[in-house]
């Protein structure tokens, strides 16, 4: 069975305090790990694709990586607006199957 | 620019009471799927469809049901609410071959509350 863990499930970060969050995963075959950014009252918003180790994305002040059992996000000088739940989700590399999501990281980062 | 378009938005139903959630999507994508998502619990896929007229079983499927009669649209059913359906529903699309960047388009969620 696919399952995904997101650690830790709540983090407080002061403005410019850099931190990682992490997502480690079980899949028979990886087809593609993403990250979604989750506002309060929004659906998910789409950040990185990794689909294989080694691999790593950068958008603004975060930057994903993928190993083959677990991928980290990675948040540089953090600030107020960065503040969501971050999602990480796992697809198989066996047919057509939906993404298997982890259950989040809440991030808050205080001015 | 809709992209996934759920209505209601908000919903109170009474224990027993049916409804349907509407999903729209105007991106021409293959593949549309029903999650919840509860605190603590993460998303979970309820349905989910391949294509017009074909649904599957997702994750936590009893006590809903979904049906895809156009390709743009994507009905979830509660045909006799319950109290542990109160949630935060959120259909999503994508296309038929996930190849690179997004992949999966979500809407805005529709709250429900049974009492």
């Amino acid at each position: 069975e696919d399952q995904v863990t997101q650690s830790p499930e709540a983090l407080r970060l002061q403005e410019g305090e850099s931190s990682s969050l992490n997502c480690s995963y079980t899949v028979s075959g990886l087809r593609g790990l993403f990250w979604y950014r989750q506002d309060p009252g929004k659906g998910p918003e789409f950040l990185f694709t990794l689909y294989s180790a080694g691999e790593e994305k950068e958008k603004e002040r975060l930057k994903a990586t993928l190993t083959k059992k677990e991928s980290f996000l990675h948040i540089t000088a953090p600030k107020p607006e960065d503040s969501a739940t971050y999602l990480c989700a796992v697809m198989r590399n066996s047919g057509n199957t939906p993404l298997v999501f982890g259950k989040g990281t809440r991030l808050s980062v205080i001015a | 620019n809709a992209g996934v378009t759920q209505t209601p938005k908000f919903r109170v139903l009474k224990t027993g009471q049916s409804m349907t959630l509407l999903c729209a999507q105007d991106m021409n994508h293959e593949y549309m799927y029903w999650y919840r998502q509860d605190p603590g619990m993460g998303l979970r896929l309820i349905h989910y469809s391949v294509g017009e007229g074909t649904t599957a079983k997702g994750e936590v499927p009893d006590g809903y049901n979904v049906s895809r009669l156009k390709k743009q649209n994507f009905l979830l059913g509660l045909e006799s609410a319950a109290p542990s359906q109160t949630s935060v529903y959120f259909c999503a699309s994508s296309r038929q071959r996930i190849i690179s960047g997004n992949t999966i388009y979500f809407g805005e969620g529709s709250w429900l509350t049974v009492v």
